[in-house]
């Protein structure tokens, strides 16, 4: 298994342009989930689903759009890139949550975003 | 509002100490508490986790103690090595299907020789 996938490593934009960011995992997880890595600041979430056709926003969901057309996806869009959208941002992916279960949640190595 | 306020930022230890990092939460709903731990360049994978109705919990090295009426958790590394220098996040959720992981800021960890 190749766990949590993400594409691209690092990404430089331009105020103002769009990009998505891919997400991929290959062991039918039902929950996956956006984060976001700011110095000082942990991991705030930004949108999550808990199967394909369900999506719901987290923390700090302004400025970015996901859709769950699959169990295996779960792109990341961003409208329209900011300075304050510059950061480091993790996929993750788990079973559904249940007592008595490990209910690990896997990371994926990471998208660094860079806004100019 | 920060519901996971962890402490200290950052923890410099030499090997073979004691690491201590602690963690509060304030919703009392939360029955689930993991600790992460993230080498530069990675994402975070979970080291140990414990639910409320214990008050320890250890897996080699690593120790949770949880003290549930003062609503804090903490990881305890017993034995600390340089390959246990990395960023530590604890975390707090309530179990179900839609249950988000409430992260705490961090600390980061440097073991000396």
């Amino acid at each position: 298994n190749a766990g949590v996938t993400q594409t691209p490593k690092f990404q430089v934009l331009k105020t103002g342009q769009s990009m998505t960011l891919q997400c991929a995992q290959d062991m039918n997880h039902e929950y996956m989930s956006w984060y976001r890595q700011d110095p000082g600041m942990g991991l705030r979430l930004i949108h999550y689903s808990v199967g394909a056709g369900i999506t719901d926003q987290g923390e700090v969901p302004n400025g970015y759009n996901v859709s769950r057309s699959t169990t295996e996806d779960f792109p990341l869009r961003l409208l329209s890139a900011a300075p304050s959208q510059t950061s480091v941002y993790f996929c993750a992916s788990r079973e559904t949550q249940r007592e008595g279960r490990r209910n690990e949640q896997f990371f994926g190595p990471g998208t660094r975003l860079t806004v100019l | 509002q920060q519901q996971v306020k962890q402490s200290p930022q950052s923890l410099i230890v030499q090997k073979g100490g004691i690491s201590i990092i602690n963690c509060a939460y304030e919703n009392t709903a939360f029955d689930y508490f993991p600790w992460y731990q993230q080498f530069p360049g990675k994402g975070p994978a979970l080291l140990i986790a414990i639910r409320p109705d214990v008050s320890e919990k250890k897996e080699g090295r690593f120790t949770i103690s949880f003290n549930k009426s003062a609503k804090q958790f903490s990881l305890h590394i017993m034995d600390s090595q340089p390959g246990d220098s990395a960023t530590y996040f604890c975390a707090a959720s309530i179990t179900g299907t839609a249950s988000k992981l409430t992260f705490g800021t961090g600390t980061r960890l440097q073991v000396t020789l």
